[in-house]
């Protein structure tokens, strides 16, 4: 089955940059998106078709996407952007299942 | 304000079944893709399964663990999305989310968005 594959854990210091990969093999094909989850919390979408913010969420939050990679770039991460991060996209059969990857755990301090 | 609530979670024994619901509110829900999405205590977000709308056609796509075992269903008259699940096994064990899923179809070809709003979810235990 389809997998996107994330590293478990970024720690960052405020202020600095973090950067989370996610990588699959449909990701030339397929867009990523990401999704920022607090602790006993349902989780909320960061990033939207590789790049692209909703409304409300800050400008720190990037993404980009290069052949099997995307990455979410946080620039300047703060304290409260602590948080688990998953990828998602979907996978090439003919049914577009979804896939998440496996979550990485962001720590800013 | 879009809503999701959902109900039906408890503690079921290997091999027993449970349905879930899901009430929407907030938002046209017979227009609406809809998924579960589940997170086993302590792990990363699975993807469950999803049902199209009606007028997308109402299909459903599940994922590899729950096929043949989960259907999703939903009734567009009471807003309400449904989860039944059979054969439960206690790697079932989880937290089920019910969300919009933002996907539509064109008269040529289908997106098949991310699930966007979501529930607080509804525990999910199986054990004997």
């Amino acid at each position: 089955s389809y997998e996107l594959t994330q590293p478990p854990s970024v720690s960052v210091s405020p202020g600095q940059t973090a950067r989370i990969t996610c990588s699959g093999d449909a990701l030339p094909k397929k867009y990523a998106y990401w999704y920022q989850q607090k602790s006993g919390q349902a989780p909320v979408l960061v990033i939207y078709e590789d790049s692209k913010r909703p409304s409300g969420i800050p400008e720190r939050f990037s993404g980009s996407s290069s052949g099997t990679m995307a990455t979410l770039t946080i620039s300047g991460a703060q304290v409260e952007d602590e948080a688990d991060y998953y990828c998602y996209s979907t996978d090439s059969s003919g049914n577009h299942r979804g896939v998440f990857g496996g979550g990485t755990k962001l720590t800013v301090l | 304000e879009v809503q999701l609530v959902e109900s039906g979670g408890g503690l079921v024994k290997p091999g027993g079944s449970l349905r879930l619901s899901c009430a929407a509110s907030g938002f046209t829900f017979s227009n609406a893709w809809m998924s579960w999405v589940r997170q086993a205590p302590g792990k990363g977000l699975e993807w469950v399964g999803r049902i199209k709308s009606k007028t997308d056609g109402g299909t459903t796509d599940y994922a590899a663990p729950v096929k043949g075992r989960f259907t999703i269903s939903r009734d567009d008259s009471k807003n309400t999305l449904y989860l039944q699940m059979n054969s439960l096994k206690t790697e079932d064990t989880a937290v089920y989310y019910c969300t919009t899923e933002l996907g539509y179809c064109s008269s040529t070809s289908c997106y098949w968005g991310p699930p966007d709003y979501w529930g607080q979810g509804t525990l999910v235990t199986v054990s004997s």
